[in-house]
């Protein structure tokens, strides 16, 4: 059973502090990431995609992939309540159907003015 | 311009009863999807439709037909509606079904089974 584990939170972080959400996934062959925003009552938005070891940022949005410990993280500089949703992390099942995404049960950040 | 639309938002029923909801979208995509959500926000896949060819089939009881009349609209019947059927269902589509670089979901349809 493939697997992607996230700390469901809630994180809570102050307006202008780093938020740091992680995220684990058990298949070792997998090679696509994606990090979704989901704010209460919304759909699932895609913020960040990562694909290669190392860090890939847009903007205040910093996506951190190690493949050797199956593990992805999602930095969000200086946080603003806009920020408070649930981050859903996604691994596309490589070695099963293709085109399946498997999610996370998602983090909850709360940005505290 | 909504991308990906599905109606409708909300639905509440009676168990037993059978209902169907509606997805379209209008950026020329290939492939479709329709996602479940339960009470603990777990997203999971149920059906993926490329080219009105149905590629992905997750474990889900049979009472649950898509149906995908053209490559633009995924639809989702339900028969013999149970408790344990109310979530948020997800309609998405992707520019491929393989590489799936981005998602686009629809705003979903709370469905309450009573």
């Amino acid at each position: 059973q493939k697997e992607v584990e996230q700390n469901s939170g809630p994180l809570s972080v102050p307006e202008g502090a780093i938020a740091s959400l992680n995220c684990t996934y058990s298949d070792r062959g997998s090679q696509s990431f994606f990090w979704y925003r989901q704010y209460s009552g919304k759909s699932p938005e895609l913020i960040m995609s990562i694909y290669s070891n190392g860090d890939q940022e847009d903007g205040r949005f910093t996506a951190q992939l190690n493949k050797a410990s199956q593990y992805v993280s999602l930095l969000i500089r200086d946080s603003q309540p806009s920020d408070s949703a649930t981050y859903l992390c996604a691994v596309r099942d490589y070695g099963g159907s293709q085109g399946n995404l498997i999610f996370g049960k998602g983090t909850k950040l709360s940005v505290k003015p | 311009d909504t991308a990906v639309s599905q109606t409708p938002k909300y639905l509440v029923t009676q168990m037993g009863n059978d209902k169907s909801i509606k997805c379209e979208q209008n950026l020329g995509h290939d492939t479709m999807y329709w996602y479940k959500q339960d009470s603990k926000k777990f997203l999971k896949i149920m059906f993926s439709y490329n080219n009105k060819e149905l590629i992905i089939n997750e474990t889900v009881p049979n009472r649950f037909s898509p149906k995908s009349p053209d490559k633009a609209h995924l639809n989702l019947h339900i028969n013999s509606l149970e408790l344990g059927d109310s979530a948020v269902y997800f309609c998405a589509s992707s520019q491929d079904g393989t590489l799936m670089r981005k998602l686009f979901f629809g705003s979903g349809t709370q469905l309450s089974v009573l």
